[in-house]
């Protein structure tokens, strides 16, 4: 069955370190895998998408790699800041083209 | 431009009614997406509909259903509610232009209550 991982244990780090969540899949053949920010109470918020076939991109302070050969993404947040507290999900689009998300992980930035 | 609305935000109902949530999408959006989320589950996709056709549903039960208008506003019903529906019920909207390939804009939800 197709599944999207994400550590479910939440992450705690201090200000100013950079932060970085994992997102594993299988059973996916995806062209694009996308990260979007959730705050409490609130509908999730896009963040970026990145195709298969490029394998890092940046967007101000974060930056996304998909490696299709690990079938595994990495979300970094550098010069991290309390307001980047919040739960970040990553999604694929299965074969079906419905967006599927990981369940998140919980992310905590401490003065 | 207004971000996407839902309707009611907060309801309560008990066991064996039914309800129906409401979603308007960002103006020249076409395709609205519905989505239950769950501390257990986690975001599970619905449906979506494009140009008033559904064009791809979820692994729910056929008491979840929905419906798109000419203006892409869309609805979403359940009927005999069960206390496992207690959840956040999102709605998304996208141009919906390529398939899977548009970065949904998400609603602020309607949190649902069955007693």
């Amino acid at each position: 069955s197709q599944k999207i991982e994400q550590n479910s244990e939440a992450l705690n780090i201090q200000e100013g370190k950079t932060a970085t969540l994992t997102c594993n899949y299988t059973n996916y053949s995806p062209a694009y895998l996308q990260w979007y920010r959730q705050d409490p109470g609130r509908g999730p918020v896009f963040l970026l998408l990145i195709r298969e076939n490029e394998k890092e991109k940046r967007k101000e302070r974060l930056k996304v790699t998909f490696d299709t050969t690990l079938k595994q993404s990495l979300f970094h947040i550098t010069a991290s800041q309390p307001a980047d507290s919040a739960t970040y999900l990553c999604a694929l689009v299965d074969s079906g083209y419905a967006l599927n998300f990981g369940k998140g992980t919980s992310l905590l930035v401490t003065p | 431009k207004a971000g996407v609305t839902q309707t009611p935000r907060y309801l309560i109902k008990t066991r064996g009614q039914q309800v129906t949530l409401s979603c308007s999408p960002i103006s020249g959006h076409r395709s609205v997406s519905w989505y239950q989320q769950t501390p257990g589950q986690g975001l599970q996709f619905l449906f979506e509909y494009f140009s008033e056709t559904q064009r791809n549903k979820g692994n729910f039960p056929g008491r979840f259903s929905g419906r798109q208008f000419s203006n892409s506003r869309s609805e979403m019903n359940v009927s005999t509610l069960e206390l496992g529906d207690s959840a956040l019920y999102l709605c998304a909207s996208s141009l919906g232009s390529t398939r899977g390939y548009n970065e949904q804009f998400f609603g602020p939800g309607t949190r649902l209550t069955v007693l």
